[in-house]
């Protein structure tokens, strides 16, 4: 069973502050893929970044970085020097690679920015 | 611009009523799917579709109904056997049926039981 765990539920920061957000995963597939999702309070889930199962290259775009870990299972999402704007509900997500499966969401993690 | 169009945006239904959602995609997408949304619980799979006129039952599917006849549509009923139906729902589509190159979404629909 594939099964992804957010375990923080609500975080909150003042603003240029560094957060991370956690995301364990459970999968006994050996091709697989990760997503980060955003959802700001208009609802709309926003694509950030995906990775798949043989790229353990961590990843920077802008204050956003992403570092995956096969070994520990983890795909943590770090936002720098975080700003108002960053105030959202941010989802982990993980498929396999095969036909008939729908991605699975972690219950998200929300995160407020205060000024 | 292509995109996934769900509507209404608020929708309130009534005790014993049936009530249908709807999900419009223009990106020639192959599947598309619906998630329920509950404060706390992430999204939970309600059905999805992998093809026209074919569609699988999810986790939470009791209650629940849809039809897949047009490529780009893809309804759901929320039914009067659903007994607790006040949620935050969400439309997805993926170009690939295992979704590995991840979905799009479409800016959700609030139904409301009054």
């Amino acid at each position: 069973a594939q099964k992804v765990t957010q375990a923080q539920t609500e975080i909150s920061v003042v603003e240029k502050e560094d957060v991370t957000l956690d995301c364990v995963y459970e999968t006994r597939d050996t091709t697989y893929y990760l997503f980060w999702y955003k959802q700001p309070p208009s609802g709309e889930l926003v694509f950030l970044i995906r990775r798949n199962s043989f790229d353990e290259q961590n990843e920077i775009s802008g204050r956003y970085s992403w570092n995956f870990q096969k070994s520990t299972s983890s795909f943590n999402f770090t936002i720098t020097a975080s700003q108002v704007v960053d105030s959202a509900v941010y989802f982990c997500a993980l498929t396999a690679n095969q036909a008939g499966t729908a991605l699975i969401f972690g219950k998200g993690t929300t995160l407020s920015v205060s000024s | 611009d292509g995109g996934i169009t769900q509507s209404p945006k608020y929708l309130f239904r009534k005790e014993g009523q049936n009530v249908t959602l709807s999900c419009e995609q223009n990106l020639n997408h192959d599947a598309m799917y619906w998630y329920r949304q509950d404060p706390g619980q992430g999204l939970r799979l309600i059905y999805y579709s992998q093809i026209v006129n074919d569609f699988q039952k999810g986790d939470i599917a009791e209650g629940y109904s849809v039809s897949r006849e047009k490529k780009e549509s893809f309804p759901l009923t929320v039914t009067s056997a659903q007994k607790n139906p006040t949620a935050f729902y969400l439309c997805a589509s993926s170009t690939s049926g295992t979704g590995r190159y991840g979905y799009t979404f479409g800016s959700g629909t609030r139904l409301t039981v009054v």
